[in-house]
């Protein structure tokens, strides 16, 4: 069966510590994404995909890191510089890129099961 | 810039009846989708329905349905006969424009009681 995979689904990390969160898909999608989720607050775009080896920064993209090398792979390095990592994380693809025209968001999103990150 | 707004952080409904989740948006676009994604205890993201704005009719999938009232900027999801398993965090949300991301609202939590 085509989908997402995310691993691990646990995953605690040390001050100071990087820990990088893997995103596998089969699905033959083009653009591939990166979203955070703490409570009450929604899902907010890191960073996003639309081609291989290609990336764009979204609305929290400091203190992470990612890489396209693979169009099936977008792995997502959570480094020490990120203030604040305890939170679920959620990578998402789509066969597109939701683009502005003709009919913006024609391409539906497809998610994994998700990481939780727990700092100590 | 596109916003996503839903007002309820909170919803229970009683088994076998009818709940509906609110949510409003701002947008530029005059072409686009709409989406309600559904997010159970166990944290998978499922698209439970999605609108085309272009659209009059509104969107339905057997026991979800939309209203859909493009001019106020508003996009309700109906749940009829309330199940169990409808038990979720539902979250509205929209393209997020050059990003080339869904926008998302901040979720409604439903609970559904026997």
């Amino acid at each position: 069966d085509g989908g997402i995979t995310q691993s691990p689904k646990y995953l605690f990390r040390k001050e100071g510590q990087n820990v990088t969160l893997s995103c596998e898909q089969n699905l033959n999608h083009d653009a591939m994404y990166w979203y955070r989720q703490d409570p009450g607050q929604g899902l907010r775009l890191i960073y996003y995909s639309q081609i291989v080896n290609d990336f764009q920064k979204g609305d929290i993209a400091e203190g992470y890191s990612v890489s396209r090398e693979k169009k099936e792979s977008f792995p997502l390095t959570v480094t020490s510089a990120q203030k604040n990592p305890t939170a679920f994380y959620l990578c998402a693809s789509s066969m597109r890129p939701q683009n502005r025209s003709p009919n913006s968001g024609a391409n539906v999103l497809t998610f994994g099961a998700g990481s939780r990150l727990t700092v100590l | 810039a596109q916003t996503v707004t839903q007002s309820q952080p909170e919803m229970s409904v009683q088994e076998a009846e009818t709940v509906t989740l609110s949510c409003t948006y701002d947008t530029s676009e005059n072409n686009y989708y709409l989406f309600w994604y559904k997010q159970p205890p166990s944290r998978q993201m499922i698209l439970v329905i999605r609108q085309e704005a272009y659209k009059q009719q509104n969107a339905t999938e057997n026991r979800f349905s939309v209203n859909f009232q493009k001019a106020a900027k508003s996009f309700s999801l109906k749940i009829s006969d309330s199940q169990l398993g409808d038990t979720a965090m539902y979250f509205c949300a929209l393209p997020g424009g050059s990003q080339g991301n869904l926008i998302f609202g901040k979720g409604t939590k439903l609970s559904v009681k026997p």
